[in-house]
């Protein structure tokens, strides 16, 4: 099975910040990957998927990048609405797997 | 629009099986590249996708917990059932239904249940 690393496990940021997410694959992926936000009591928000590409709705202050095992999630300017917890996932095959999730909070 | 519910008991003891229940609308489970998905969240831990039952009826599952875990769905109701066998407290967490969206070879979770927890104590 594919697993996912991400790092860091928990950030501190201030609005405005730039804030950078990193998610490693245990094995290349090419781009079969997906990024989703949670936030304390609710379901996973979906937020890009093939590594680069916004679902409709989300602000472009989020960005993806990578392939093979290395992905990024980028959100630039962080607004307040972002305190959230960050999860990677794998869809290149399955069984499917997520990453620890990187749980970004206010500083 | 689109929208999933997982129902099912609350509390089940340990050895005892779960049969969970996704009702959804405003999609069919029978439409080419449609599947719909079981994902848990045990308390204050990550996500772990469980199963999948896709357009054609194949199924997926993760691999530690296969041999306890049946998918199937219901196109009439509109529904997709998980059951898990020999419940154990570890077992624990909020259970998600999500459909999964296909485009070409990429999948995703687009849309998600709002969760139902189950608790395993005796």
């Amino acid at each position: 099975d594919i697993q996912m690393t991400q790092s860091p496990s928990s950030l501190s940021a201030s609005v405005g910040d730039r804030v950078t997410i990193t998610c490693r694959a245990s094995q290349s992926i090419s781009n079969y990957l997906n990024w989703y936000q949670q936030k304390p009591g609710k379901a996973p928000k979906f937020l890009i998927f093939a590594a680069t590409s916004l679902q409709s709705g989300v602000p472009s202050r989020f960005s993806g990048s990578g392939s093979g095992t290395d992905f990024t999630l980028t959100i630039t300017s962080l607004q307040p609405e972002d305190f959230a917890t960050y999860y990677c996932q794998h869809n290149y095959r399955t069984p499917l797997t997520f990453g620890g999730g990187t749980k970004v909070e206010i500083k | 629009q689109v929208t999933l519910r997982e129902s099912g008991p609350a509390l089940v003891k340990p050895t005892q099986t779960l049969t969970l229940t996704c009702t959804f609308s405003g999609f069919s489970v029978t439409t080419s590249e449609m599947s719909v998905s079981w994902i848990r969240q045990p308390p204050g831990k990550a996500l772990e996708w469980l199963a999948r039952i896709d357009w054609n009826d194949d199924k997926y599952y993760i691999t530690s917990l296969k041999t306890r875990l049946t998918i199937s769905k219901d196109t009439s109701k509109n529904q997709v059932v998980l059951t898990m066998t020999n419940m154990d407290p570890v077992d624990t967490a909020t259970y998600y239904c999500a459909r999964t969206f296909w485009s070409g070879y990429y999948n995703y979770f687009d849309y998600w249940g709002q969760g139902t927890l189950v608790t395993v104590s005796s």
